[in-house]
């Protein structure tokens, strides 16, 4: 069964913010939010993860609503290299067994 | 060099032949799994090791066999492959804190 809702895919402006949303209504109090990505049939790569804190790294920043039920992944200034498949995830971290990913958000950076 | 090498990147065989997919990494970690990716979906998970004596089925494990010879290597086979196993194919490794995979760049299977 899916844990996690995406939309199917997104545009963003070059240079603008880009604001992926993730609705997780069911995650439980043990269960981290991950957010990985895939360009073009490359491996995924990781992005970032957060239990209940917003969290914020070199590359993205993570908001994750007060009761834990939706996450907003956010780009700063989305560029062309950007446009890839963005994918939310929750799983037990340093417990958790697989990674399972849905189908993710397409999101294309338009120049 | 990569952390995680998959061979080889692309591959088409015939119908009935059996076929391994091999997978290595140099991160030391512990957990190894396979995916499959069709077009237009997310991945899927066939097989997951997370110790040199262990090995777990995933979601679509059905016509598939691995074997982890050793910490660093994980091998996926099609003991008699079919079309609907063409496929893009990746690795991935996790450590033991399990904080984040770390992903081949896939090998891409053509069963003609």
């Amino acid at each position: 069964d899916a844990k996690t809702t995406q939309p199917p895919s997104m545009d963003c402006a070059e240079g603008r913010a880009a604001n992926l949303p993730c609705n997780h209504s069911t995650i439980s109090g043990n269960e981290y939010v991950y957010w990985y990505r895939q360009i073009h049939s490359q491996g995924p790569q990781y992005i970032i993860h957060g239990l209940k804190n917003n969290e914020t790294n070199e590359m993205a920043s993570l908001i994750i609503t007060e009761d834990r039920k939706s996450s907003t992944l956010i780009l700063p200034h989305a560029t062309l290299r950007d446009t890839a498949v963005y994918y939310c995830i929750v799983r037990v971290a340093y417990t958790g067994n697989q990674f399972y990913f849905g189908t993710g958000t397409s999101l294309t950076v338009i120049p | 060099d990569a952390d995680v090498t998959q061979t080889p990147r692309n591959r088409i065989t015939k119908t009935g032949k059996r076929i391994m997919l091999e997978c290595s990494q140099t991160k030391g970690h512990d957990r190894m799994y396979w995916y499959r990716q069709d077009p237009g979906l997310g991945l899927r998970l066939i097989y997951y090791s997370f110790d040199v004596k262990d090995i777990n089925k995933g979601e679509i494990s059905d016509g598939y066999s691995v074997s982890r010879q050793a910490q660093a290597k994980f091998s996926l086979s099609l003991e008699s492959a079919i079309p609907n196993q063409t496929a893009l194919y990746f690795c991935a490794t996790s450590d033991s804190m399990n904080t984040e995979a770390f992903f081949g760049q896939g090998t891409r299977l053509t069963v003609v």
